[in-house]
């Protein structure tokens, strides 16, 4: 089944602890983004990806870290969590530059304390 | 001004009703147009492409505007089920980088 995977769905941590939260896709997408979605606020794109080793800012990058060494796996990374990034976060893939629409994953829905 | 505007509703109607949205965007570069679903505190969902001769899908038909800017959603026959917010999504320029909207919120009530 094509699909995109995040884990964890849910964390509670407190300010400071590093995170990392994990996403696979299983489509060959080319590809990869994480946003955020706050309410009243919308989705808000914090890093994306077109291909392997290739990553770029979105809207809102501060704070906030990724990596793309597999073309299956881009990880967010927040080294220092602070309570403002307390949010739910989406990850989405879709072939590469393309008019094709982005698939995503479940979410997960991070607590920062 | 944003890149993509949707008015966010709430938009109230009954079983049966009929019910349009618009989504406007501004960068003449957009590319490529969706509309999500989305649930509450799920992912979005892709609902529909939209296309320039426009599109239907059931009780759903998607329309482009590229004069004028704006794409529009219409929904037949509306069901209980329909509840959720609508997002308008636009691919701009030749990265095609996809921008939201803030979606707009419908409830259909009995």
């Amino acid at each position: 089944e094509a699909q995109v995977t995040q884990n964890p769905r849910y964390l509670i941590t407190v300010t400071g602890k590093k995170l990392t939260v994990t996403c696979s896709q299983n489509m060959n997408h080319e590809y990869m983004s994480w946003y955020r979605q706050d309410p009243g606020l919308g989705l808000r794109q914090i890093y994306y990806s077109m291909n392997v080793e290739v990553t770029d800012k979105g809207d809102v990058p501060e704070g906030y870290k990724v990596s793309r060494k597999e073309k299956r796996n881009f990880p967010l990374i927040l080294e220092s969590p602070s309570p403002n990034q307390t949010s739910l976060y989406f990850c989405a893939s879709r072939l590469g530059n393309s008019n094709q629409p982005q698939h995503f994953g479940d979410g997960t829905r991070l607590s920062i304390l | 001004r944003k890149e993509v505007e949707q008015d966010p509703g709430p938009f109230n109607v009954p079983e049966g009703a009929t019910v349009a949205f618009n989504c406007t965007y501004s960068n003449s570069a957009s590319q490529s147009f969706f509309w999500y679903r989305q649930d509450c505190r799920k992912e979005p969902k892709l609902l529909m492409s939209v296309y320039s001769s426009g599109n239907e899908d059931g009780r759903f038909t998607a329309q482009l505007n590229r004069a004028s800017q704006y794409i529009s959603l219409l929904i037949r026959d509306s069901k209980l089920s329909d509840s959720a917010t609508y997002l308008c999504v636009v691919n701009i320029g030749g990265s095609y980088i996809p921008t939201f909207g803030r979606g707009t919120s419908l409830i259909v009530h009995p």
